[in-house]
């Protein structure tokens, strides 16, 4: 789920429903990603992270896959909520010093239908 | 539960005016950092700051551009004269280990008129 500009990809699901959000980095030799979730009018708000050694992991609700081979995470949301409705960015961590740069995806919309 | 808070939550400043957008990190967090999101685009990264000095910055952050942490719990972004294109939304963030996730305040809506 990349894009640029305006024109965000959008995932519609049905309430209760499994959701599937992609991203494709850029950076094979980034050791950090995460997953945001952006509410309109909001901050970027941690969802779930994942180190390069790892290929996948469990939070609540949420899984993070990792495929390092063909650069690719993707993020999946069991029971998809109302609540769940906003924008989803992948980011990795990109940074040469201390700290993290996070350069991020061009987000995914994710509407969840009643 | 502990957050960053952004002061103001909006800001509208006339074309090459200075700005300081204010930024209270979580408390015992060491980096900080700010972003920007022009509207409808991706969140792009300006500055890392870690043991009072900067770590890491992009090519967006340019000599415009300035952050202090003047005290112990304020983290400040200034833009010295402010153009057009510096309308955005600037997030501020911070973590408590480089590496470990980063927390973002809901940040200032910065209009250049």
């Amino acid at each position: 789920g990349e894009s640029v500009g305006l024109h965000l990809p959008t995932l519609s699901v049905q309430e209760g429903d499994n959701s599937i959000i992609n991203c494709a980095y850029s950076n094979s030799a980034s050791d950090y990603f995460i997953w945001y979730k952006q509410e309109s009018g909001k901050g970027p708000q941690f969802i779930i992270d994942i180190r390069s050694n790892m290929d996948k992991r469990q939070g609540q609700r949420v899984t993070v896959l990792l495929n390092k081979t063909v650069k690719h995470l993707s993020l999946q949301i069991a029971a998809t909520q109302p609540g769940d409705s906003a924008v989803y960015f992948c980011a990795e961590n990109t940074g040469q010093a201390a700290g993290n740069k996070l350069t991020f995806g061009g987000g995914t919309r994710v509407l969840v239908k009643p | 539960e502990p957050e960053v808070t952004q002061t103001p939550s909006h800001q509208v400043t006339q074309m090459g005016q200075e700005v300081i957008l204010r930024c209270v990190p979580i408390s015992n967090h060491l980096y900080f950092y700010w972003y920007r999101q022009i509207l409808g685009q991706k969140v792009e990264f300006l500055v890392s700051f870690y043991n009072n000095e900067i770590s890491e910055k992009s090519e967006i952050f340019d000599d415009q551009f300035s952050v202090e942490r003047p005290d112990g719990s304020n983290f400040t972004l200034k833009i010295r004269s402010t153009k057009l294109e510096d309308s955005a939304m600037y997030f501020c963030a911070s973590s408590d280990l480089g590496g470990t996730e980063a927390f973002f305040g809901q940040g200032t809506r910065l209009t250049v008129v």
